[in-house]
């Protein structure tokens, strides 16, 4: 089942913060979050495990509630190269593919 | 350490042909993954490789669709006839085995126009 992101695009002013959440109707092992360029491929930003954990990436963190079965990115103070489109990805066991959300298209202006 | 190769980079062929692409994982990734990126959409999962075998190809259209990791290292994804609705950028992604949670590093993809 495709995890649903929210929201489909955001638009932000250097310096600005952002969040983009990905959410699931089935209960998850791991989410895993994305970013990739026009015309290149998903670069992996981080992993989250069942359990509620929040990991961070310079600016650049992620939450995930079991309860809602909901992970939020937390991006803050954008920089332009935040640029992108970010992808959830989830997995709901243990050596499972990926399967991906559409996607939040994320522009970072001067 | 060099990243996962994809080749060609960009295919146009009409419809009905055949085409092939070609992907090498990271030295040491047992599992091997074909994605299919439609224009706006997430990557969806073709086929899950571990080592050799096919660990789960639910999701391949197997009358046009097939593909093979014979020694367990390079993989072919191959379509035949090819369709309009076949445009789409085709990634390959690799990862350490499976039955923890890894990373899956992704190739440049192969972007195939069909018309």
């Amino acid at each position: 089942q495709q995890p649903v992101q929210s929201p489909q695009a955001v638009i932000l002013r250097e310096g600005e913060d952002a969040v983009i959440n990905c959410s699931s109707s089935k209960a998850l092992y791991s989410v895993h979050w994305y970013r990739q360029k026009h015309g290149e491929a998903p670069v992996f930003l981080m992993i989250l495990l069942k359990g509620g954990e929040q990991k961070g990436h310079d600016k650049i963190s992620a939450s995930f509630n079991e309860k809602k079965q909901q992970s939020s990115l937390y991006l803050t103070a954008s920089q332009l190269s935040y640029s992108g489109t970010y992808f959830c990805g989830t997995t709901l066991n243990s050596g499972y593919a990926l399967n991906f959300g559409k996607g939040t298209s994320l522009l970072v202006t001067p | 350490e060099a990243g996962v190769a994809q080749s060609p980079r960009y295919k146009i062929i009409e419809k009905r042909q055949s085409v092939a692409f070609w992907c090498n994982p990271i030295s040491g990734h047992a599992t091997l993954y074909w994605y299919q990126q439609i224009l706006g959409q997430g990557p969806k999962l073709l086929i899950q490789f571990q080592n050799n075998g096919v660990v789960d190809d639910s999701q391949l259209p197997k009358d046009r669709f097939s593909a093979e990791r014979l020694k367990g290292v390079d993989s072919t994804l191959k379509i035949q006839p090819a369709k309009l609705e076949d445009s789409a950028v085709y990634l390959c992604a690799s990862s350490l085995p499976g039955g923890q949670v890894v990373t899956q590093y992704f190739g440049p993809g192969t972007r195939l126009t069909v018309l």
